[in-house]
């Protein structure tokens, strides 16, 4: 079956730092890979998606490479700010049911100033 | 646009009552909707599948008589969890797409405590 695995959290950074947030994945054949990331007392919003190998996502600073022969995925960003504080969720659509979202465990992150 | 909200935020019930979750698109006609829940450092789980009008599709493992979704509009989907008990504390989040679109708004969540 379809799983997304990423990195434990909680992770605390000072402003300016780089984060990396690693995300591998379990999927038969090509899945659509996506990063949501949720701010306190928000739903989960989309941050960026990569739908075939190779491909990039990027948003707001954040970026995320899509690695077949890895299986990863995972989110970086070079400088964060105090507002960048948030859970980031990888998750996975396969092709065959591209509506159907499998989540990672989400990762906590905070950022100090 | 594209905002979903949910009602309650939180509720705290005794066991064996049972419980309702209002999940809203405020600002668009939701196609589909969908029932996720989270356990505590744990992954977002589908629940369910709702299109309105029709009956929700549950998925693997999910009681549905446990958990009752009515999709009576286009922006309005309920989730009551029926005869609660301590285990169905949690926190429940639905999602819902627009139009043709893949893309899924989710809501704030619900977290619910049975005593």
């Amino acid at each position: 079956g379809n799983s997304v695995t990423q990195m434990e959290g909680p992770v605390t950074l000072s402003e300016e730092a780089f984060l990396t947030i690693n995300c591998t994945y379990t999927a038969t054949g090509y899945p659509s890979l996506f990063w949501y990331v949720q701010y306190p007392g928000e739903g989960l919003q989309l941050l960026l998606k990569a739908t075939k190998a190779d491909d990039k996502g990027s948003n707001k600073g954040f970026e995320a490479t899509y690695r077949k022969e890895t299986t990863s995925f995972h989110l970086e960003k070079g400088s964060v700010q105090v507002s960048d504080s948030a859970v980031y969720f990888c998750a996975l659509t396969r092709p065959i049911n591209d509506y159907k979202l499998s989540f990672g465990a989400g990762t906590t992150v905070t950022v100090r100033a | 646009g594209a905002v979903v909200s949910q009602h309650p935020s939180w509720v705290i019930c005794k066991s064996g009552t049972s419980v309702k979750i209002e999940c809203r698109s405020l600002d668009f006609q939701a196609t589909t909707m969908f029932w996720y829940r989270q356990f505590p450092k744990q992954s977002l789980m589908l629940m369910a599948t709702s299109n309105e009008g029709s009956k929700a599709t549950y998925e693997q493992g999910v009681e549905k008589d446990k958990f009752l979704i009515n999709h009576a509009s286009l922006t309005l989907s309920t989730l009551t969890v029926t005869s609660a008990h301590p285990e169905d504390s949690s926190f429940y989040i639905c999602s819902a797409t627009r139009g043709s679109g893949k893309t899924q708004y989710f809501g704030p969540g619900t977290r619910l405590l049975v005593l």
